[in-house]
């Protein structure tokens, strides 16, 4: 079965400034990925998804980007972060019809 | 209207009770429904999942699809202090090719010892 690696687990940034969080996953090849966040009190908002290298849909217009420079790896950008850019982010991998999380990024931004 | 729906709760039942949780939604392509429980400052951990409509037994946990109604029940028997957690319903239309799938805003449930 696939396991999914975040990190960091918690990070607190100033406005304005850079993101890179990173997914990794394990157990399986060419997975479909996600982006998803999660603000306090909503659902789970997907803000990307990808189906292969380089391949990148993107959900929702937002001051974020996502790239997947290898077959288990995602990644999730910002030139400057935004306060409404915090929330709890998740990355999921698709296995047939079921979709797993990995443990998740608590972003505060200040 | 949103497309999912799902009380927020907080749900606050003693130990050993019967659970009802549920979502409605708009969307009557949807043909995949999914339930997630949450634990505090986690990621979402797959429950159950079924296709179409009818029922789903997993140990304590029943899962309810009525398509009819557009309406979906998670029920928990003897519920235990560690099933507090907040529980996601998702659902999925396939005929997309690609599995989107759309949550609800989830339901927090306390059990008390």
């Amino acid at each position: 079965s696939q396991t999914i690696h975040q990190w960091p687990a918690t990070l607190v940034q100033p406005v304005g400034s850079p993101l890179s969080l990173e997914c990794t996953v394990e157990g399986t090849s060419n997975p479909n990925l996600y982006w998803y966040r999660q603000a306090a009190g909503r659902g789970l908002q997907l803000l990307f998804y990808s189906v292969g290298i380089g391949q990148i849909s993107s959900e929702v217009p937002q001051n974020l980007s996502a790239s997947r420079p290898q077959d288990r790896q995602f990644i999730l950008s910002s030139k400057k972060l935004l306060l409404s850019d915090s929330g709890f982010y998740l990355c999921a991998c698709r296995d047939y019809n079921e979709q797993f999380f990995g443990p998740g990024t608590r972003l505060t931004v200040l | 209207q949103k497309e999912v729906e799902q009380d927020p709760g907080p749900l606050s039942v003693p130990e050993g009770a019967i659970v009802s949780l549920n979502c409605t939604y708009s969307n009557s392509a949807f043909q995949y429904f999914m339930w997630y429980r949450q634990y505090s400052r986690k990621g979402p951990e797959l429950l159950m999942y079924t296709y179409s409509s009818g029922n789903k037994e997993d140990g304590r946990f029943t899962a309810q699809v009525d398509k009819s109604s557009k309406y979906i029940s998670l029920f928990i028997r003897d519920s235990q202090p560690s099933d507090s957690a907040t529980y996601l319903c998702a659902m999925s239309n396939m005929n997309t090719g690609f599995q989107k799938l759309v949550f609800g805003t989830g339901t927090r449930l306390l059990v008390s010892p």
